[in-house]
């Protein structure tokens, strides 16, 4: 059985950084395009990033360029986002996801979700 | 970038068919047959329900289908039920911006 487990999040103030895990089991892990989706509590789902399974590919979306940094480790199974500059607008649930199709979206299998407040 | 567009609800009986649309654009929902639907129950992860446009995952209830025509995706969710009341997202790749993935603003189900 798949399983995902982020871990990282927690309060920090405008300006500051911040770095998620995402540690994987049950799978090839790098097999496997990974992504970060975000979620304000009461809101929609807001794709992040992706990294392909070797780790030479990834995008961002617009409003992270620049200030978010995907990587991952194969070798210890786990996918990090490393978030600088960070907003108040940043604040969210981060979700980590396996990709079953070529990093296309099609994401089965999710973490539980770790909680990023941005606040002064 | 602009999400893919939902309706805000749809709700219907219990045994009662149903289909939530998805409307993107020729750059993302009309380009490519990478279309998925998240099921959300509150307060937990989503879940994968179709991809690639029509593909069921492993273990989900054959009452969900998904299908698209053009611009617009749907999922259909035959006999409805009280668990299936839940938000519902879709999702498609896009080259709207280079290489992403893009999210529907999400439809709330409710099993009257």
């Amino acid at each position: 059985e798949v399983q995902l487990v982020e871990s990282g999040g927690g309060l920090v103030h405008p300006g500051g950084s911040l770095r998620l895990s995402c540690a994987a089991s049950g799978l090839t892990f790098s097999n496997y395009w990974m992504h970060w989706v975000r979620q304000v509590p009461g809101m929609g789902l807001v794709w992040v990033s992706r990294i392909r399974g070797d780790g030479a590919d990834s995008n961002y979306a617009d409003s992270v360029k620049g200030r978010f940094t995907i990587s991952r480790d194969n070798a210890k199974n786990t996918m990090y986002l490393q978030m600088n500059s960070l907003r108040p607008e940043d604040t969210a649930v981060y979700y980590c996801a396996r990709d079953v199709v070529l990093g296309s979206g099609s994401l089965d299998g999710w973490g539980q979700g770790t909680l990023v407040t941005v606040s002064s | 970038q602009s999400a893919l567009t939902q309706p805000a609800s749809v709700s219907g009986s219990p045994g009662q068919w149903i289909t939530i649309s998805c409307t993107g654009t020729s750059s993302d929902v009309g380009a490519y047959n990478y279309v998925s639907w998240f099921q959300q129950h509150p307060g937990k992860a989503p879940k994968l329900m179709i991809y690639e446009v029509s593909n069921r995952p492993s273990g989900v209830s054959d009452r969900f289908s998904g299908s698209k025509s053009g611009n617009t995706a749907s999922l259909a969710i035959s006999g409805l039920q009280p668990e299936d009341e839940a938000d519902y997202y879709c999702s498609s790749y896009t080259h709207r911006s280079i290489n992403t993935v893009i999210f529907g603003g999400g439809t709330k189900v409710t099993v009257l």
